[in-house]
């Protein structure tokens, strides 16, 4: 079955600096790439997603990059501001039948004001 | 629009007794799903459901885990014989189908087992 790896698990930043965080997968058939973002004691909210006929998704300081040939993807924050700093999970599913999104263990990005 | 619900939102149960989860999915979602989530931990699959067919049930720890969903929403996990490891954040989620997979979470039971 699929697995997801994602790194780093923590990340600290100043405040206006670029974050990165970056997941692989192993199943070549996925084709849906969710990056949900979880503040402390509260539920995971999507913030971007990704299908597998694109290579690149901007949403203002978001974006997210998929690389197919190599198996990952990568969330991009630009401009950080402290309420960025939560825990940022990836996710990776395919698009026929079952739905089963398999989550990475998460990164705990910190911005500092 | 009204979101997904969870309740309780805290439970704390004594081992070896059963407890009950309740999750209700945003109306008209037919896609329903359930995660484990230990203390800063990631999300661990549990059980999907989508429509009216049979779950999966691929990500259940043990045999003391089940779950169940009357009339295509609200959906029960039942965990019995409770264990100290079971204590989590358990997490339900759905979505509009199979073919759509954005998942809009509830906030999550805070389960403690003493």
């Amino acid at each position: 079955g699929e697995n997801v790896e994602q790194h780093p698990s923590t990340l600290s930043v100043q405040e206006g600096d670029s974050a990165v965080i970056k997941c692989t997968y192993s199943d070549s058939a996925s084709n849906y790439f969710p990056w949900y973002k979880q503040e402390l004691g509260k539920r995971p909210q999507l913030i971007i997603d990704i299908r597998s006929n694109v290579g690149e998704k901007k949403d203002q300081r978001i974006a997210v990059t998929l690389n197919k040939t190599a198996k990952h993807f990568s969330l991009h924050i630009t401009e950080t501001q402290p309420e960025d700093s939560a825990v940022y999970f990836c996710a990776a599913s395919g698009n026929t039948g079952f739905q089963k999104l398999v989550f990475g263990t998460g990164t705990r990005l910190l911005v500092s004001p | 629009g009204a979101g997904v619900s969870q309740s309780p939102s805290n439970k704390v149960t004594e081992k070896g007794k059963d407890v009950e989860l309740r999750c209700d999915p945003i109306s008209g979602h037919t896609a329903l799903y359930w995660y484990r989530q230990s203390l800063g931990q990631g999300l661990e699959f549990l059980i999907y459901f989508q429509g009216n067919s049979a779950p999966d049930k691929s990500g259940l720890p043990s045999d003391r885990f089940s779950a169940e969903r009357t009339g295509g929403s609200v959906s029960t996990l039942t965990i019995q014989r409770t264990q100290q490891e079971d204590s989590a954040v358990y997490l339900c989620a759905s979505s509009p189908s199979y073919s759509q997979e954005t998942q809009y979470f509830g906030p999550g039971t805070r389960l403690l087992v003493l």
